[in-house]
Protein backbone atom coordinates (compact mmCIF):
# COMPACT_ATOMS: atom_id res chain seq x y z
CA UNK A 1 0.00 0.00 0.00
CA UNK A 2 1.68 2.99 -0.90
CA UNK A 3 -1.11 5.43 -0.79
CA UNK A 4 -1.58 8.54 1.12
CA UNK A 5 -5.14 9.56 1.73
CA UNK A 6 -6.73 13.38 1.89
CA UNK A 7 -9.86 14.16 2.88
CA UNK A 8 -11.91 16.51 1.56
CA UNK A 9 -11.32 16.66 -1.82
CA UNK A 10 -13.33 20.04 -1.60
CA UNK A 11 -13.47 22.58 1.09
CA UNK A 12 -15.05 25.57 0.87
CA UNK A 13 -15.10 28.11 3.72
CA UNK A 14 -15.60 31.62 5.02
CA UNK A 15 -12.94 33.67 6.59
CA UNK A 16 -14.65 32.94 10.33
CA UNK A 17 -15.04 29.41 10.00
CA UNK A 18 -12.68 26.96 11.84
CA UNK A 19 -12.15 23.58 9.50
CA UNK A 20 -9.48 20.60 9.75
CA UNK A 21 -8.17 18.69 6.99
CA UNK A 22 -6.97 15.17 7.50
CA UNK A 23 -4.44 13.39 6.07
CA UNK A 24 -3.38 9.35 6.40
CA UNK A 25 -0.72 6.69 5.60
CA UNK A 26 0.14 3.44 6.81
CA UNK A 27 3.03 2.36 5.39
CA UNK A 28 4.36 3.03 8.26
CA UNK A 29 6.32 6.05 7.50
CA UNK A 30 7.66 8.49 10.25
CA UNK A 31 8.02 11.56 8.47
CA UNK A 32 5.10 13.59 7.78
CA UNK A 33 4.05 16.60 5.50
CA UNK A 34 2.08 19.63 4.51
CA UNK A 35 2.48 22.33 1.29
CA UNK A 36 0.90 24.53 -0.25
CA UNK A 37 0.28 24.71 -4.00
CA UNK A 38 -0.86 27.37 -5.87
CA UNK A 39 -1.55 26.91 -9.57
CA UNK A 40 1.57 26.90 -11.79
CA UNK A 41 3.46 27.13 -9.17
CA UNK A 42 5.26 24.37 -7.45
CA UNK A 43 4.72 22.84 -4.28
CA UNK A 44 5.31 25.11 -0.81
CA UNK A 45 6.82 23.67 1.97
CA UNK A 46 4.68 24.23 5.18
CA UNK A 47 5.43 21.84 7.93
CA UNK A 48 7.36 18.62 8.61
CA UNK A 49 6.80 16.12 11.17
CA UNK A 50 9.51 13.34 12.16
CA UNK A 51 8.49 10.77 14.66
CA UNK A 52 5.06 12.74 15.50
CA UNK A 53 7.19 15.37 16.80
CA UNK A 54 6.85 18.98 14.54
CA UNK A 55 10.05 19.93 13.19
CA UNK A 56 10.27 22.52 10.63
CA UNK A 57 7.49 24.80 10.56
CA UNK A 58 8.76 27.28 7.62
CA UNK A 59 7.31 30.53 8.94
CA UNK A 60 3.58 29.61 8.30
CA UNK A 61 0.61 31.87 9.68
CA UNK A 62 -0.71 30.56 12.78
CA UNK A 63 -3.94 30.61 11.63
CA UNK A 64 -2.49 27.06 10.55
CA UNK A 65 -2.33 24.74 13.29
CA UNK A 66 -0.47 21.25 12.24
CA UNK A 67 -1.43 18.18 14.21
CA UNK A 68 0.13 15.27 14.51
CA UNK A 69 -2.10 12.58 16.40
CA UNK A 70 -0.21 9.39 15.36
CA UNK A 71 2.52 8.18 13.29
CA UNK A 72 -0.48 7.54 10.46
CA UNK A 73 -2.39 10.44 10.58
CA UNK A 74 -1.74 14.26 10.23
CA UNK A 75 -4.16 17.33 10.93
CA UNK A 76 -3.80 20.79 9.44
CA UNK A 77 -7.07 22.91 11.27
CA UNK A 78 -7.62 26.00 9.64
CA UNK A 79 -9.02 29.24 11.34
CA UNK A 80 -10.09 32.70 10.43
CA UNK A 81 -8.49 32.20 6.86
CA UNK A 82 -7.97 34.23 4.27
CA UNK A 83 -8.92 34.48 0.64
CA UNK A 84 -5.72 34.51 -0.50
CA UNK A 85 -4.81 30.98 1.50
CA UNK A 86 -7.33 29.35 -0.96
CA UNK A 87 -4.78 26.93 -2.24
CA UNK A 88 -4.55 22.98 -3.34
CA UNK A 89 -3.10 21.65 0.51
CA UNK A 90 -0.86 18.70 0.11
CA UNK A 91 -0.27 15.57 2.21
CA UNK A 92 3.24 13.95 1.81
CA UNK A 93 4.91 11.02 3.66
CA UNK A 94 8.35 9.53 3.48
CA UNK A 95 10.04 6.33 5.68
CA UNK A 96 12.06 9.64 7.29
CA UNK A 97 13.04 12.83 6.61
CA UNK A 98 16.37 12.36 5.25
CA UNK A 99 17.69 12.13 2.07
CA UNK A 100 17.37 9.06 0.04
CA UNK A 101 13.79 8.69 0.92
CA UNK A 102 10.83 9.48 -1.90
CA UNK A 103 8.03 11.58 -0.66
CA UNK A 104 4.17 10.15 -1.17
CA UNK A 105 1.66 12.26 -2.17
CA UNK A 106 -2.04 12.69 -1.29
CA UNK A 107 -4.49 14.10 -4.20
CA UNK A 108 -4.96 17.10 -2.43
CA UNK A 109 -7.91 19.05 -0.63
CA UNK A 110 -8.91 21.66 -3.14
CA UNK A 111 -9.38 24.53 -0.84
CA UNK A 112 -11.78 27.83 -1.29
CA UNK A 113 -11.99 30.84 0.99
CA UNK A 114 -14.41 33.34 0.45
CA UNK B 1 17.60 32.05 -4.67
CA UNK B 2 16.18 29.23 -6.30
CA UNK B 3 18.70 26.24 -5.97
CA UNK B 4 16.73 23.93 -8.27
CA UNK B 5 15.84 25.50 -11.71
CA UNK B 6 13.75 24.15 -14.19
CA UNK B 7 14.24 26.85 -17.55
CA UNK B 8 11.67 25.50 -19.14
CA UNK B 9 8.34 26.15 -18.66
CA UNK B 10 6.58 24.05 -21.17
CA UNK B 11 7.65 21.97 -23.45
CA UNK B 12 5.55 19.93 -26.90
CA UNK B 13 6.62 16.48 -28.16
CA UNK B 14 5.02 14.56 -30.90
CA UNK B 15 3.57 10.79 -29.92
CA UNK B 16 6.12 8.51 -30.06
CA UNK B 17 9.02 10.97 -30.01
CA UNK B 18 10.98 11.47 -27.34
CA UNK B 19 10.66 14.31 -24.57
CA UNK B 20 13.86 15.93 -23.34
CA UNK B 21 12.76 17.72 -19.34
CA UNK B 22 15.82 19.70 -17.92
CA UNK B 23 17.07 20.44 -14.52
CA UNK B 24 19.91 22.64 -13.26
CA UNK B 25 20.93 22.84 -9.48
CA UNK B 26 23.16 25.01 -7.62
CA UNK B 27 23.70 23.30 -4.08
CA UNK B 28 26.56 20.70 -4.49
CA UNK B 29 25.39 19.03 -1.05
CA UNK B 30 22.54 17.87 -2.95
CA UNK B 31 23.14 14.08 -2.85
CA UNK B 32 19.63 12.50 -4.37
CA UNK B 33 17.33 13.76 -6.99
CA UNK B 34 13.98 12.53 -8.42
CA UNK B 35 11.24 13.24 -10.52
CA UNK B 36 7.51 13.90 -10.36
CA UNK B 37 4.77 14.08 -12.28
CA UNK B 38 1.26 16.27 -11.76
CA UNK B 39 -2.25 16.20 -13.24
CA UNK B 40 -4.49 19.00 -12.86
CA UNK B 41 -5.58 19.32 -9.12
CA UNK B 42 -4.22 16.16 -7.69
CA UNK B 43 -1.44 15.42 -5.76
CA UNK B 44 2.15 14.73 -7.49
CA UNK B 45 3.30 11.59 -8.34
CA UNK B 46 7.06 9.89 -8.00
CA UNK B 47 8.36 8.78 -10.91
CA UNK B 48 12.05 8.36 -10.47
CA UNK B 49 15.04 8.87 -8.84
CA UNK B 50 18.54 8.98 -8.95
CA UNK B 51 21.52 9.20 -6.28
CA UNK B 52 24.75 11.20 -7.00
CA UNK B 53 26.66 8.00 -7.11
CA UNK B 54 24.84 6.96 -10.47
CA UNK B 55 24.88 8.87 -13.61
CA UNK B 56 21.79 6.79 -15.25
CA UNK B 57 18.58 5.07 -14.03
CA UNK B 58 16.39 3.59 -16.35
CA UNK B 59 12.73 2.54 -15.55
CA UNK B 60 10.66 1.66 -18.46
CA UNK B 61 9.84 4.31 -21.22
CA UNK B 62 11.95 6.87 -18.20
CA UNK B 63 15.51 7.52 -18.23
CA UNK B 64 17.02 10.17 -15.89
CA UNK B 65 20.73 11.14 -16.04
CA UNK B 66 22.55 12.77 -13.53
CA UNK B 67 26.16 15.23 -14.89
CA UNK B 68 27.22 15.91 -11.25
CA UNK B 69 30.16 18.40 -12.62
CA UNK B 70 27.76 20.44 -14.93
CA UNK B 71 25.15 20.32 -12.01
CA UNK B 72 22.31 19.38 -14.54
CA UNK B 73 20.00 16.32 -15.08
CA UNK B 74 17.65 15.07 -16.96
CA UNK B 75 14.72 13.09 -17.71
CA UNK B 76 14.03 11.69 -21.00
CA UNK B 77 10.68 9.93 -22.13
CA UNK B 78 10.46 7.35 -24.78
CA UNK B 79 8.44 6.50 -26.65
CA UNK B 80 6.09 9.79 -25.49
CA UNK B 81 2.53 8.97 -24.92
CA UNK B 82 -0.65 11.24 -24.82
CA UNK B 83 -1.28 10.23 -21.29
CA UNK B 84 2.51 11.80 -20.45
CA UNK B 85 1.37 15.25 -20.93
CA UNK B 86 1.41 16.60 -17.40
CA UNK B 87 3.55 18.87 -15.26
CA UNK B 88 6.67 17.31 -14.12
CA UNK B 89 8.88 18.88 -11.38
CA UNK B 90 12.43 18.19 -10.14
CA UNK B 91 13.27 18.10 -6.68
CA UNK B 92 16.15 17.20 -4.73
CA UNK B 93 17.67 16.10 -1.50
CA UNK B 94 20.31 16.55 0.80
CA UNK B 95 21.07 15.61 4.48
CA UNK B 96 18.10 15.84 6.75
CA UNK B 97 16.08 18.61 5.00
CA UNK B 98 12.86 18.53 3.02
CA UNK B 99 13.24 18.51 -0.79
CA UNK B 100 13.41 21.28 -2.63
CA UNK B 101 11.49 21.20 -5.33
CA UNK B 102 12.21 23.26 -8.91
CA UNK B 103 9.08 24.96 -10.87
CA UNK B 104 7.68 22.64 -13.13
CA UNK B 105 7.64 21.99 -17.03
CA UNK B 106 4.83 21.58 -18.67
CA UNK B 107 4.92 18.77 -21.04
CA UNK B 108 2.30 18.41 -23.89
CA UNK B 109 2.35 15.30 -26.38
CA UNK B 110 0.56 16.25 -29.32
CA UNK B 111 -1.06 12.94 -31.17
Amino acid sequence: DTEVTQTPKHLVMGMTNKKSLKCEQHMGHRAMYWYKQKAKKPPELMFVYSYEKLSINESVPSRFSPECPNSSLLNLHLHALQPEDSALYLCASSQVVATYNEQFFGPGTRLTVL
Amino acid sequence: DQQVKQNSPSLSVQEGRISILNCDYTNSMFDYFLWYKKYPAEGPTFLISISSIKDKNEDGRFTVFLNKSAKHLSLHIVPSQPGDSAVYFCAAHSGNTPLVFGKGTRLSVIA
